[in-house]
């Protein structure tokens, strides 16, 4: 398994807090994302990052920050919670993105619930 | 964005029978086609890719179609187990991967 961890894997939040996830991966891989899974939409992208200090956003980024100051860490903040980011997070990384594409490794997961 | 249309969003197969998921998609620019297979609490795994300059794939049980004039593709996996059961995601690139809404799979003892 691609070495990968997020934390925290569960977190219960009040609307308007802010709230941060982390992903740690030690695979020394570029490129690292975060999506969002909330059923019917599949996975959805929220920023993505090309190297360190490098982000972009993705098709759903509004209401997200993300920074990424070491090779290893990609973090995800929310900085006023609010209800519709209740949701499954998902860290992923790859390699490459070019011809061909490199693999999407993802990480467990983790739940969050905004009340 | 690209949108993946994915079809059925449920699928129940007896062990043994064949399952099929098919997306759909707009954007004739994708050139990478991967499906991804995710179990339950578990992020999800690439079980198969194919590329616009191929027309189908075989890994054992599961085979990818792709039909790039009518823009659709599909994951065909063969003689079903119960480890089959999980939810099924196809995804197509152009700038980044786009995801379809998943298929969930469950195969019948």
């Amino acid at each position: 398994d691609a070495g990968i961890t997020q934390s925290p894997r569960h977190k219960v939040t009040e609307t308007g807090t802010p709230v941060t996830l982390r992903c740690h991966q030690t695979e020394n891989h570029r490129y690292m994302y975060w999506y969002r899974q909330d059923p019917g939409h599949g996975l959805r992208l929220i920023h993505y990052s090309y190297g360190v200090k490098d982000t972009d956003k993705g098709e759903v980024s509004d209401g997200y920050s993300v920074s990424r100051s070491k090779t290893e860490d990609f973090l995800l903040t929310l900085e006023s919670a609010t209800s519709s980011q209740t949701s499954v997070y998902f860290c992923a990384i790859s390699e490459s993105t070019g011809a061909p594409p490199g693999e999407l490794f993802f990480g467990e997961g983790s739940r969050l619930t905004v009340l | 964005g690209e949108n993946v249309e994915q079809h059925p969003s449920t699928l129940s197969v007896q062990e043994g029978d064949s399952a099929v998921i098919k997306c759909t998609y707009s954007d004739s620019a994708s050139n990478y086609f991967p499906w991804y297979k995710q179990e339950l609490g578990k992020g999800p795994q690439l079980i198969i890719d194919i590329r616009s300059n191929v027309g189908e794939k075989k890994d054992q049980r599961i085979a990818v179609t792709l039909n790039k004039t009518a823009k659709h593709f599909s994951l065909h996996i063969t003689e079903t187990q119960p480890e089959d059961s999980a939810v099924y995601f196809c995804a197509l690139k152009t700038w980044q991967l786009t995801f379809g809404s998943g298929t969930q799979l469950t195969v019948l003892p």
